[in-house]
C-alpha cells in the first residue's frame, strides 16, 4: 500500500528566505508526482507535476524534484512571501491506478 | 488551463434534508472525477472515483446509499448527500483527471464546497 510522508508538518520563516518542503513515498512504481497548495477553506491548487520519467520542474521561484529511486521529492520555494503561506500538499499516482495517494501536507507561514 | 467548477461554495441545510453538489470540468472531458472529504486540519479522504455512464466506486467506510454520486455526462459529476446529519457537516471537494488535454495537466480541484447541517 503506497504510503506518503510529508515533513515538517508546520514550518514557519521569516519572509526572505529559500525553502524546502520534503515528500517521500513507499512506493516507487508511480506515474506521477504533484505538487499543490491549499488555502484555508478552498480548493487545491495545482503547482507543479512531474512525470515519473522526470527529475524536476520549475516555475516561477517554485522548484520541484523527483527521485524516484529513493522514493522522494522536494518542493524548493526561494526568496519566500508572506503570499507563499498556505498548506502544501504532495499527491503521488500509483502505476495502473487512478487515485491520488496524498501526504498529510506541510503547513507554511511567511512571518513579514 | 484545465478548470473544474464546483457549487455551491457554501451551502447549510437542515438535518434529514438532502444536498447536492455540482462538478463540472469546464475546458475538457472528464471520463473520471473523485469526491474527497477534508476534516478540519486534515489532508483529503477520498469517497469516491465517479465515472461516466457507469456506477461510481466507493472507498471503503463510505455509505454509498448516503454519498449518492452520479456522472451521468463527460463533464459533469455531481455528489448528493441524503438525510443529512450534523456529523456529515464537512469541507467536500471534487477533481478530475486532465489527461484529455495532455500529459502535463495532472489532476485538477474544484474549489470545494463547505456544507453545514444543523
Amino acid at each position: 500500500k503506497q504510503e506518503v510522508t510529508q515533513i515538517p508538518a508546520a514550518l514557519s520563516v521569516p519572509e526572505g528566505e529559500n525553502l524546502v518542503l520534503n515528500c517521500s513515498f513507499t512506493d516507487s512504481a508511480i506515474y506521477n508526482l504533484q505538487w499543490f497548495r491549499q488555502d484555508p477553506g478552498k480548493g487545491l491548487t495545482s503547482l507543479l507535476l512531474i512525470q515519473s520519467s522526470q527529475r524536476e520542474q520549475t516555475s516561477g521561484r517554485l522548484n520541484a524534484s523527483l527521485d524516484k529511486s529513493s522514493g522522494r521529492s522536494t518542493l524548493y520555494i526561494a526568496a519566500s512571501q508572506p503570499g507563499d503561506s498556505a498548506t502544501y500538499l504532495c499527491a503521488v499516482i500509483i502505476q495502473g491506478a487512478q487515485k491520488l495517494v496524498f501526504g498529510q501536507g506541510t503547513r507554511l507561514t511567511i512571518n513579514p | 488551463g484545465a478548470v473544474v467548477s464546483q457549487h455551491p461554495s457554501r451551502v447549510i441545510c437542515k438535518s434529514g434534508t438532502s444536498v447536492k453538489i455540482e462538478c463540472r470540468s469546464l475546458d475538457f472531458q472528464a471520463t473520471t472525477m473523485f469526491w474527497y472529504r477534508q476534516f478540519p486540519k486534515q489532508s483529503l479522504m477520498l469517497m469516491a472515483t465517479s465515472n461516466e455512464g457507469s456506477k461510481a466506486t466507493y472507498e471503503q467506510g463510505v455509505e454509498k446509499d448516503k454519498f449518492l454520486i452520479n456522472h451521468a455526462s463527460l463533464t459533469l459529476s455531481t455528489l448528493t448527500v441524503t438525510s443529512a446529519h450534523p456529523e456529515d457537516s464537512s469541507f467536500y471537494i471534487c477533481s478530475a483527471a486532465a489527461r484529455s488535454k495532455g500529459p502535463n495537466y495532472g489532476y485538477t480541484f474544484g474549489s470545494g464546497t463547505r456544507l453545514t447541517v444543523v
